[in-house]
């Protein structure tokens, strides 16, 4: 089964300080994973993607994650946080190989605070 | 650019009541899910369909059934609502059900049980 697992639920950073939220995935089968952001009254909203193409991926807004396999982890960092990243930060996992389930399973969340 | 379309957006509902959560997608999208949000835990997969016809049972089925009423659309419906239902109901679709597409998701349906 997969799963994923956030650690800390809420973090707070200063503007232009660095962004660091975890992520770690459990997965039989090599994973694909996603980070999703989700503003207050609204959907979800891809960030960046890990396909295995290449283990650094950057996404949207400025934000990068690095997959490593050694430590099942796909942390999301920014150099330097801006108001605007004030946000809740989804990891999500979904299965490679011939599973026969394609939907994604989230981890609880961490809500991104900004200090001015 | 409307992507995933959910209706309503709010509703509140009493103990036994039946509701129809709508949503559309206008991305010629073949696969569709169901999520619901509740505090502390994420997303959770109620139901989905691969492509249009069928259905599948996601992880919090129980309470629920769903409709794939063409490609665009995908309903999901409360027979019996109870208070444990209380949550923020997610929408999403992407183009197949291959591991790397993203999912798209819509803005949200909040309901409430008394």
């Amino acid at each position: 089964a997969q799963s994923v697992t956030q650690l800390g639920s809420h973090v707070s950073v200063s503007e232009g300080a660095l962004v660091l939220l975890r992520c770690n995935y459990s997965s039989s089968v090599p994973p694909y994973l996603f980070w999703y952001v989700q503003y207050p009254n609204q959907g979800l909203q891809l960030l960046l993607k890990y396909t295995s193409a290449a283990t650094l991926v950057k996404g949207i807004n400025g934000f990068e994650a690095e997959f490593k396999k050694s430590e099942t982890s796909f942390h999301l960092t920014k150099p330097s946080a801006h108001m605007s990243d004030a946000a809740e930060y989804f990891c999500a996992v979904t299965l490679g190989g011939d599973t026969g389930r394609r939907a994604l399973t989230f981890g609880s969340g961490t809500r991104l605070q900004v200090q001015p | 650019n409307a992507g995933v379309t959910q209706t309503p957006k709010f509703q509140v509902l009493k103990t036994g009541q039946s509701m129809t959560l709508q949503c559309a997608q206008d991305m010629n999208h073949n696969s569709m899910y169901w999520y619901r949000q509740d505090p502390g835990m994420g997303l959770r997969l109620i139901y989905y369909s691969a492509s249009e016809g069928t259905t599948d049972k996601g992880e919090v089925p129980n309470g629920y059934n769903v409709s794939r009423l063409n490609k665009r659309e995908f309903s999901l419906r409360l027979e019996s609502a109870a208070p444990s239902q209380t949550s923020v109901y997610f929408c999403a679709s992407s183009e197949g059900v291959r591991h790397n597409q993203p999912q798209h998701f819509g803005d949200g349906t909040r309901l409430s049980i008394l």
